[in-house]
């Protein structure tokens, strides 16, 4: 158990569908990510959350919507995706100002499938 | 702005092998280094960290120690297991850039019996 709970673990949804991704976090902190992870590329950094309200936006689609509705989670709304959207999706959340001492803690990803 | 560079993968190696992932960065001001572990299916979890120049982190048997003349961050593990097969990232946070962490690519190990 890492401290941040992501679910589900996989999800496989067409073209046409509207899904959301959740993650939970109960470790007191107040900031937190959503990043991509695609085969053979590197880390993404999609939206950043500090104290609940958005503070990075790194020109990702509008088909991802992120949601932010306290502290503790953060939603990443789905719709109309493409194949090249599938990917595995990772949550990590950490207190902002102490990164330098503790990094970011991270759930165990979201495996998403889109046909 | 800050940048972490990690060797290219994927590695492969054969079980008690000693290994070196090297990690080299760039920073505006004087930043934390982490090693970040990603296990086959799962997300990214603390290897290890060190603070300030000089420092070793450690833990389950890998080691990296900071040094700051050489901008450079290597990790390393005298005799490797199957079980460390994984994805190897190499991250800093640099206070006087908004410390958000910025991450190398990774790096792939494979550990043959």
């Amino acid at each position: 158990e890492t401290g941040v709970t992501q679910t589900p673990r996989h999800l496989v949804m067409g073209m046409t569908n509207k899904k959301s991704l959740k993650c939970e976090q109960h470790l007191g902190h107040n900031a937190m990510y959503w990043y991509k992870q695609s085969a053979k590329k590197p880390l993404e950094l999609m939206f950043v959350y500090s104290l609940e309200e958005r503070v990075e936006n790194n020109s990702v689609p509008s088909r991802f919507s992120p949601e932010c509705p306290n502290s503790s989670h953060l939603f990443l709304h789905l719709h109309t995706l493409q194949p090249e959207d599938s990917a595995l999706y990772l949550c990590a959340s950490s207190q902002d100002g102490a990164q330098t001492a503790y990094g970011y803690t991270f759930g165990s990803g979201t495996r998403l499938t889109v046909v | 702005g800050d940048s972490v560079t990690q060797m290219e993968g994927p590695v492969t190696l054969s079980e008690e092998a000693c290994l070196t992932i090297n990690c080299t960065y760039t920073a505006t001001g004087y930043p934390s280094l982490f090693w970040y572990v990603q296990y086959p299916g799962e997300g990214l979890q603390l290897l290890l960290k060190a603070t300030k120049a000089d420092d070793k982190g450690s833990n389950k048997g890998f080691e990296a120690t900071y040094r700051k003349e050489t901008t450079s961050f290597h990790l390393e593990k005298g005799s490797v297991q199957v079980s460390d097969s994984a994805v190897y990232f190499c991250a800093l946070s640099d206070s006087t850039s908004g410390s958000r962490l910025t991450f190398g690519e990774g790096t792939q190990l494979t550990v043959n019996p």
